[in-house]
């Protein structure tokens, strides 16, 4: 079983939908998350942190569930802008090892 | 503003040269990784540094050697280069996360794209 993995994609939305990415996680001592933006051709950029009590960066609202070990990102109203590949990032116990899931990608069309 | 740079953005090699890449922080972050990244692929882990003078190896060191003097700088050498390493190289470092201060969070170079021919 990979340490990090991803819902697979691509996700192809129209403008304006909603949609949900996931990303389940094997070790249940890992103690921060987050998810991650990377552009084409471009290096990944922190989108956001993942908090157990849920936390909402406008149109996004990430999620963590810990029993489950799941994180969730859902974007909402979704704009051509936000096509990219969404990566989902787990740091374990210790705060430097870092595991990179393989990143979802995301196609939103006019 | 700097935060990760990294040098040269484009480079093409023959088969058999050697060159380093070089990387440098100035946020003070004690871990640095580098990865790389194939086209439509994932990153993977080559090397990393927990500190200065302290290097290991990650998922794919082959063919690479680090080094880590200062704090600031964690330079990637590729000795040999093989088609194989055509690839774009993300150097990194990590700290706590400069909106809540929890946890580390990780900040990457712009890239550099390598090709081997």
């Amino acid at each position: 079983r990979k340490e990090v993995e991803q819902d697979p994609g691509p996700f192809n939305v129209p403008e304006g939908a909603t949609v949900a990415f996931n990303c389940t996680y094997s070790n249940s001592a890992s103690q921060s998350f987050f998810w991650y933006r990377q552009d084409c051709r471009k290096e990944p950029k922190l989108l956001m942190s993942v908090y157990s009590s849920g936390n909402e960066d406008g149109r996004f609202t990430a999620q963590l569930n810990r029993a489950s070990q799941y994180i969730s990102l859902l974007i909402r109203d979704s704009k051509l802008s936000d096509s990219a590949t969404y990566l989902c990032v787990v740091i374990d116990t210790g705060g430097f090892k870092t595991i990179f899931g393989a990143g979802t990608r995301l196609f939103v069309k006019a | 503003n700097a935060g990760v740079t990294q040098t040269p953005k484009f480079r093409i090699l023959k088969i058999g040269q050697s060159m380093t890449l070089q990387c440098t922080q100035d946020m003070n972050h004690n871990y640095m990784y580098w990865y790389r990244q194939d086209p439509g692929m994932g990153l993977k882990l080559i090397y990393y540094s927990v500190g200065a003078g302290i290097t290991d190896k990650g998922e794919v060191p082959n063919g690479y050697n680090v080094s880590r003097s200062t704090t600031e700088d964690f330079p990637l050498r590729l000795e040999l280069a093989a088609p194989s390493q055509t690839s774009v190289y993300f150097c990194a470092s990590s700290g706590p996360n400069p909106r809540d201060h929890s946890g580390n969070t990780i900040y990457f170079g712009e890239g550099s794209w390598l090709t081997v021919v």
